[in-house]
């Protein structure tokens, strides 16, 4: 099994400011499968980007993701305040799928 | 758009079975184009997926779970549905149901989610 770590656990930041989640793989995840997911409180989670890179249809050009291999990043460009809730990564080029433990991103 | 909505008991008994159901609208379950799934997420925690079925019929099961998990369709009502047993307090979570595409493995459609707590 993949097991995806998260870091940081917590981000504080500023609307305005730049986020950058990682992402951590424990082996190499094959063709940059690899996906990011926001999580609203009481929501089910939402696809952001998939394929390490490619946003999902509607999110808006501020998210962006880059990385393969172990190593995934998540960018927000310039958080905005609805920005600040839970963000999950993925990794569907192996079963079991398994999900990151999620970083919060909160507001400074 | 694919539309999926969870339905199921709130509240299960220790050792008892789970059963969950998803009813999907705008697909259908036995199209092929579609991988239907669960995952669920316990309370303050992160998400777990626990299987798919595709094909009405083939199914793919963590294997943290496969001893306990079945995943079957209905296409009469176009629904698939879970059963977890021999549940523990360890398995209360909000459950889902999702779906990706073929050839794609990220989960494009949620359901809202369902509450199930294990307590007698």
């Amino acid at each position: 099994e993949i097991v995806l770590t998260q870091s940081p656990g917590t981000l504080s930041l500023s609307p305005g400011e730049r986020a950058t989640l990682s992402c951590r793989a424990s082996q190499g995840i094959s063709s940059s499968y690899l996906a990011w997911y926001q999580q609203r409180p009481g929501q089910a989670p939402r696809l952001l980007v998939y394929g390490a890179s490619r946003r999902a249809t509607g999110i808006p050009d501020r998210f962006s993701g880059s990385g393969s291999g172990t190593d995934f990043i998540l960018t927000i460009s310039r958080l905005e305040p609805e920005d600040f809730v839970v963000y999950y990564c993925q990794q569907y080029g192996n079963s079991p799928y398994t999900f990151g433990q999620g970083t919060k991103l909160e507001i400074k | 758009q694919v539309q999926l909505q969870e339905s199921g008991p709130g509240l299960v008994k220790p050792s008892e079975t789970l059963s969950l159901t998803c009813t999907v609208s705008g697909g259908s379950v036995t199209s092929g184009t579609y991988y239907w799934s669960w995952i669920r997420q316990p309370p303050g925690k992160g998400l777990e997926w626990i299987g798919y079925i595709y094909d009405s019929g083939n199914t793919n099961y963590n294997p943290s779970l496969k001893s306990r998990v079945t995943i079957s369709v209905d296409t009469s009502k176009n629904q698939f549905s879970l059963k977890l047993n021999s549940v523990t307090a360890a398995d209360t979570a909000v459950y889902y149901c999702a779906s990706r595409m073929l050839f794609r493995g990220y989960f494009e459609y949620w359901g809202q989610g369902t509450l199930v707590t294990v307590s007698s």
